[in-house]
């Protein structure tokens, strides 16, 4: 079975500053996607970035890009010039051939003005 | 493009009854999956419907059910409620297996 870990709880960044939200998983496939999602306290799920396990270049989405290392099974979030609508709970998600997504407990980030 | 549209927002139910969960998807999306999110166990997937077939189910009991229309609208079920069952419950959609899934903005489900 697929775990997904998330070993920040809780994390605190300044407006403007950068912050990478680490995520570490485990499984035995070879082809699955990654994904970090969003929950701002509106409480819709908001798909930040993804990343296809085949392909090695890092994904990048405006202000957030993916540090990708299959081999380490590691895949951590880097936010640039942070947002105060940035403040949410993220969470890392891995989906492997059951086509079902499997999510860590989450993180949650403040930005502070 | 409208999002993904789950009704209710909110469900106040007490225990035993049944409730009944809406989702519909985005527009030419033809799978929809459902979550369960509490603080204690987190997200957790629920079961997945394709063309009103179920294609996957996670680990939940048999009360807990669902069904897709022809129209790929889902609906999903829950029979003799337990205190346990109060969650977000989230809908997500997607036109296909090599898409992201999006999601709905939940229905808030207590039981009191």
């Amino acid at each position: 079975a697929q775990t997904v870990t998330q070993s920040q709880p809780e994390m605190s960044v300044q407006e403007a500053e950068t912050v990478t939200l680490s995520c570490t998983y485990d499984t035995s496939e070879s082809n699955y996607y990654l994904f970090w999602y969003k929950q701002p306290p509106s409480r819709q799920m908001i798909l930040v970035i993804r990343q296809e396990a085949y392909k090695q270049q890092n994904a990048t989405e405006n202000r957030f890009s993916v540090n990708f290392q299959k081999a380490a099974k590691s895949f951590s979030l880097k936010i640039s010039d942070s947002q105060l609508g940035d403040t949410a709970m993220y969470f890392c998600a891995f989906e492997g051939g059951s086509e079902k997504l499997v999510f860590g407990k989450g993180m949650k980030l403040t930005v502070n003005p | 493009k409208a999002g993904v549209t789950q009704t209710p927002r909110y469900l106040i139910k007490t225990r035993g009854q049944q409730v009944t969960l809406s989702c519909s998807p985005i527009s030419g999306h033809r799978s929809v999956s459902w979550y369960q999110q509490t603080p204690g166990q987190g997200l957790q997937f629920l079961f997945e419907y394709f063309s009103e077939t179920q294609r996957n189910k996670g680990n939940f009991p048999g009360r807990f059910s669902g069904r897709q229309f022809s129209n790929s609208r889902s609906e999903m079920n829950v029979s003799t409620l337990e205190l346990g069952d109060s969650a977000l419950y989230l809908c997500a959609s997607r036109q296909g297996s090599d898409q992201p899934q999006h999601f709905g903005d939940g229905t808030r489900l207590s039981i009191l």
